[in-house]
């Protein structure tokens, strides 16, 4: 199956720096790339879509100078947590776009943990 | 507001038994359906995927999916302890490759030895 590979798997800050997360698809090649946040106990958040080679679409309540997203190649997303503060310690994971069997579905990475002091 | 509601359980079953989980979505023109299933901690993992109205089978699983009630569901067979997870229903209301899902706040199954 596809696998899509996420580091750093876990990183604890200062708060007013930045944290970059990086999301790969292994085996396969990804125009779209998503990246979600989960609170503990809650359910899974769309922080935004991404897409190779153009802008992100960022959902409603995100703020795009603060979540910085890039797409530069089919293999790779990033997502830049600017000028962090500890209501951003989350788990951030992200997925990739594939098609089985002709269907498209989304495989997620296993998460990154920040945790910003 | 496109929304997907799960019970939250938590759904207790004893091992060897038949689990089912349920799911139902707003969006009547949804077309593509999914099932994961979360470790704590852990990231979701892809389960099942199903489109059309009927049953779909692998393994141990069973989903369903009823398009005329709005309503998917998942059973799992000879349940085990290390089915013990929080299950996440999908649902992505464009279809085709819009691929943003909708996921519901999940249901949190309980498979005691």
């Amino acid at each position: 199956g596809a696998v899509v590979s996420q580091h750093p798997s876990w990183v604890i800050c200062k708060s007013g720096t930045s944290v970059k997360i990086e999301c790969r698809s292994l085996d396969f090649q990804a125009t779209t790339m998503f990246w979600y946040r989960q609170f503990p106990k809650q359910s899974l958040m769309l922080m935004a879509t991404s897409n190779e080679g153009s802008k992100a679409t960022y959902e409603q309540g995100v703020e795009k100078d603060k979540f910085l997203i890039n797409h530069a190649s089919l293999t790779l997303s990033t997502l830049t947590v600017t000028s962090a503060h500890p209501e951003d310690s989350s788990f951030y994971i992200c997925s990739a776009r594939d098609y089985l069997q002709g269907e498209e579905t989304q495989y997620f990475g296993p998460g990154t943990r920040l945790l910003v002091l | 507001q496109k929304e997907v509601e799960q019970n939250s359980g938590p759904l207790s079953v004893p091992e060897g038994a038949i689990a089912s989980l349920n799911c139902t979505y707003s969006d009547r023109g949804s077309q593509s359906f999914f099932w994961y299933r979360q470790y704590s901690g852990k990231s979701p993992e892809l389960i099942m995927s199903i489109y059309s109205n009927g049953d779909k089978e692998d393994g141990r699983f069973t989903a369903q999916l009823n398009k005329a009630s709005q309503y998917v569901s998942l059973l799992i067979r000879d349940s085990q302890p290390s089915d013990s997870a929080t299950y996440l229903c999908a649902v992505n209301p464009n279809g085709g490759s819009q691929g943003n899902l909708i996921f519901g706040k999940g249901t949190k199954l309980s498979v005691k030895p």
